[in-house]
């Protein structure tokens, strides 16, 4: 069963516009949460996170948004940029238990047309 | 050289052949795993070693066997591979737990 879901598996936007990628969890023990952005023939590379003590964290044009009570969280790319085309992994971890491995998702293929 | 590098880039195989992956890391951390990315799946754990210790091991078929000879190496031992082990596999390292995680570029393992 997955923990975490990403369940679109593509999008496409225009340059300029915004990319929203929408992520959901199951497992209410989560506490951190990640995106990654992996490009063709690299490994993913930490984008940006959040801690579920906050509902926002701002990293230039990225924002993660995260709402705990629906267990959702959503990255937002404005202006987006075809640079930012790549596939954007989110994770999930739950510090109990010691173990601070994360939880990923499918992934969602984000286009940025010129 | 820096970072996390996985040699083979490509890998093409039989079915009974053997061969190996292999991961370095630069980063003096003291964690490192292998993922499997299949397509249209989520990244799949399949070994932990933490100070060259496995710590888990989920499920993985016999058939891959991982190797932690010290701190910065990690290997994949494969052997009797099925096609359906065909996919991209990922070393990553960390320092203490899952934290700072830092991924290398993958292999592209085919299996025919």
């Amino acid at each position: 069963d997955q923990q975490v879901k990403q369940n679109s598996p593509s999008l496409s936007v225009q340059e300029g516009r915004i990319s929203i990628l929408n992520c959901d969890y199951t497992n209410s023990m989560f506490d951190y949460f990640l995106w990654y952005k992996k490009y063709p023939a690299e490994g993913p590379t930490f984008l940006i996170s959040i801690s579920s003590i906050k509902d926002k964290n701002e990293d230039g044009r990225f924002t993660v948004f995260l709402n705990k009570s629906a267990k959702h969280l959503s990255l937002h790319i404005v202006p987006s940029q075809p640079g930012d085309s790549a596939v954007y992994f989110c994770a999930a971890r739950a510090a109990s238990g010691g173990s601070y491995i994360p939880t990923f998702g499918r992934g969602t293929s984000l286009i940025v047309h010129p | 050289e820096t970072g996390v590098t996985q040699t083979p880039r490509h890998l093409v195989m039989g079915m009974t052949n053997k061969k190996s992956l292999k991961c370095e890391q630069h980063l003096g951390h003291n964690a490192m795993y292998w993922y499997k990315q299949s397509a249209k799946k989520p990244l799949e754990l399949m070994f932990v070693y933490s100070l060259e210790e496995r710590v888990e091991n989920n499920s993985v078929p016999s058939r891959f066997s991982p190797e932690c000879p010290n701190s910065s190496h990690l290997f994949l031992h494969l052997h009797t591979l099925q096609p359906e082990d065909s996919a991209l596999y990922l070393c990553a390292s960390s320092q203490g737990s899952g934290y700072g995680y830092t991924f290398g570029s993958g292999t592209r393992l085919t299996v025919v």
